[in-house]
């Protein structure tokens, strides 16, 4: 499997909702990233996990929270979140998380805050 | 703090046309710079990385450190190039930093 794959593809959920979005990788990249893009803007990094410990917080706020079980999972966990979050949540893995790796990406999953 | 600039928002060219993306990085150290491409439907994915001196594609990507340029070139532009272009760079923190993107649109 060389894919990176995300669940949902689509998220609705209100402010005071709790929800989780799922990355998963079996490629045996051992460093996983989560980018959010707003429509027509670039990807902007939010965390990055190397040998399942986060190890980049990019200031993100605390209403998203990252979680790593093993090496081939990352969460995100979402709580009170606000309109101006909604966008598409990219999750990205890589070799060895050095900086000439390759990142190879999801599909995304598009997040709508109500 | 880094920065990667691309200035052009859309290029349109007729195929077989040559075409140079541009881009521009701020960084006064050693940086790892890279070309992503998404094309319609697709998922980001890696297009080349300065350190490979590879061609993709037919497309090439000089770094130039005096200019602190890394711009996408090919000599003969073909439709399926059609594509949205982002530059990015790596600081060694393990991080992309990526440009705002530039659209490419191929005419017949």
């Amino acid at each position: 499997d060389t894919e990176v794959t995300q669940t949902p593809k689509h998220l609705v959920m209100g402010m005071t909702n709790k929800k989780s979005l799922k990355c998963e990788q079996h490629m045996g990249h051992r460093a996983m990233y989560w980018y959010k893009q707003k429509a027509k803007k670039p990807p902007e990094l939010m965390f990055v996990y190397s040998y399942e410990k986060l190890s980049i917080n990019e200031s993100v706020p605390s209403r998203f929270s990252p979680e790593c079980p093993n090496s081939s999972l990352l969460n995100l966990h979402l709580h009170a979140l606000q309109p101006e979050d909604s966008a598409l949540y990219l999750c990205a893995s890589s070799q060895t998380g050095q900086g000439t790796d390759e990142q190879f990406f999801g599909p995304g999953t598009r997040l709508t805050v109500l | 703090a880094q920065r990667v600039t691309q200035p052009e928002k859309l290029l349109s060219v007729f195929k077989g046309a040559p075409v140079e993306l541009k881009c521009n990085y701020s960084y006064s150290g050693s940086p790892e710079l890279f070309w992503y491409v998404q094309y319609s439907r697709q998922r980001l994915q890696l297009l080349l990385r300065h350190i490979s001196r590879e061609s993709i594609k037919g497309f090439t990507a000089d770094l130039n450190k005096g200019e602190t340029s890394f711009h996408l070139k090919k000599p003969f532009a073909q439709e399926e190039d059609s594509a949205m272009y982002y530059c990015a760079l790596d600081t060694g923190r393990r991080a992309l930093t990526f440009g705002s993107g530039t659209r490419l649109q191929v005419q017949p």
